[in-house]
Formats: C-alpha cells, sequence, structure tokens
C-alpha cells in the first residue's frame, strides 16, 4: 500500500513567488493534516480536514496561505507571496476515521522542504 | 500557556544501555500521548500511543510511561543500537475532540558504538 505522497520534495523561490505543494493521502483515509517544521522544531498544526470540511485552520496565516482539499481525497496548500520566513519542511499526515473517538496513529509524507531567497 | 518541554540537548547513549527521553507538559490535560521517530530528511513515524488510564506500554525495546499527575511521558530504548539514533518526538491530544494532535521539539539521540 503507498503511502502518503507528497511533492514537490524540494522547491527554491525567491520571496514574493508563489509556491504550491501537493499532497496525496492514504486511500480512505478521512482525516488530513498540513504541518510545517522549522529546523530543529517539532512539527506544528497548519490546518486539519475532515474530508473535504476544514475543521481547524486556526494556525493557518490566512493573509497568504490557503489550502483546498477537493472530494475529500487530494490537499494542495499554497503560498502567495512567499516570505523569508515561509523556509521550513511542510508536511502533509493522513489518518483512518476521524471524530471524537479517534486515537489512531498519523501517517506522515516525506515532506517538502522550501527554500525562499 | 500550553507547553510541551523535551530534553533540548542532544542525548548521547553508549550502545547497549537504555535511552530515557523525557516528556513534560503544562496547561494540557491530554486523553493520549504518542511518540514518533524522526529520521533527518524524513516524515515522523508513529512508535507508539499511550492513554490517560495506561500506567505504561511496551511493544519489543520500546516501553512508555504516562503520569497524568507528574505530567509526564517517559520513552525507554533497551539495548539501544546506533540504529536507533534519530530524533525522538512526543506529541499528545491539544483539545478539539480527540484529533488535534500537538507536537513537542523532539530529542535528538545518539547512539555510540
Amino acid at each position: 500500500e503507498a503511502g502518503v505522497v507528497q511533492s514537490p520534495r524540494y522547491k527554491i523561490i525567491e520571496k514574493k513567488q508563489p509556491v504550491a505543494f501537493w499532497c496525496n493521502p492514504i486511500s480512505g483515509h478521512n482525516t488530513l493534516y498540513w504541518y510545517r517544521q522549522n529546523l530543529g522544531q517539532g512539527p506544528e498544526l497548519l490546518i486539519r480536514y475532515e474530508n473535504e470540511e476544514a475543521v481547524d485552520d486556526s494556525q493557518l496565516p490566512k493573509d497568504r496561505f490557503s489550502a483546498e482539499r477537493l472530494k475529500g481525497v487530494d490537499s494542495t496548500l499554497k503560498i502567495q507571496p512567499a516570505e523569508l520566513g515561509d523556509s521550513a519542511v511542510y508536511l502533509c499526515a493522513s489518518r483512518s476515521g476521524g471524530g471524537r473517538a479517534s486515537t489512531g496513529e498519523l501517517f506522515f509524507g516525506e515532506g517538502s522542504r522550501l527554500t525562499v531567497l | 500557556s500550553q507547553k510541551i518541554e523535551q530534553n533540548s540537548e542532544a542525548l548521547n547513549i553508549q550502545e547497549g544501555k537504555t535511552a530515557t527521553l523525557t516528556c513534560n507538559y503544562t496547561n494540557y490535560s491530554p486523553a493520549y500521548l504518542q511518540w514518533y521517530r524522526q529520521d533527518p530528511g524524513r516524515g515522523p513515524v508513529f512508535l507508539l500511543l499511550i492513554r490517560e488510564n495506561e500506567k505504561e506500554k511496551r511493544k519489543e525495546r520500546l516501553k512508555v510511561t504516562f503520569d497524568t499527575t507528574l505530567k509526564q511521558s517517559l520513552f525507554h530504548i533497551t539495548a539501544s543500537q546506533p540504529a536507533d539514533s534519530a530524533t525522538y518526538l512526543c506529541a499528545l491530544n491539544s483539545g478539539g475532540g480527540a484529533d488535534g494532535l500537538t507536537f513537542g521539539k523532539g530529542t535528538h539521540l545518539i547512539i555510540q558504538p
């Protein structure tokens, strides 16, 4: 079974340019997460989806970040315009089930490393 | 404010010894806590989950304890091997139902041969 697939693995852009990251979760996983991880830090949640609904986007900088999960499967995270401080690894994760009874593990992709010059 | 604290310094352990990693938290009341392993350039990989009503959980050479009074979890690797060298992250559910998962900064473990 394929794991969580992310692309691109690496992206280098100049500040003020747009960038987009794509995530394909494990088949059948209803819950999808986008995390940002800075060097030497733990992952920080940006947004969580239950199927196609964003149920927690409180940490997403909405002035420049946007995300979508059409049809409740693949998801795209966009930054426009990018700033120097956006340099980080963007991790996508998925989990089966959902709701208050869910305590399952998260399956992470390999991440997309963004460098903003 | 809410905090999750893990050993900020790298932990150096001699091969064959037991490595013990600490995760302390404040201003959370987690229903469960998870531990993940992360290798350089890779995404985190799930290791163990322990619930608030469980004191201890084991999986092969791994053991996790959870003390809700001390607000602390300990993660042990017995008979450590150089291949165990990695960053270990603790994560706990932070409210918003069972799905809000917050991570600590991680502890970098180095097992020396």
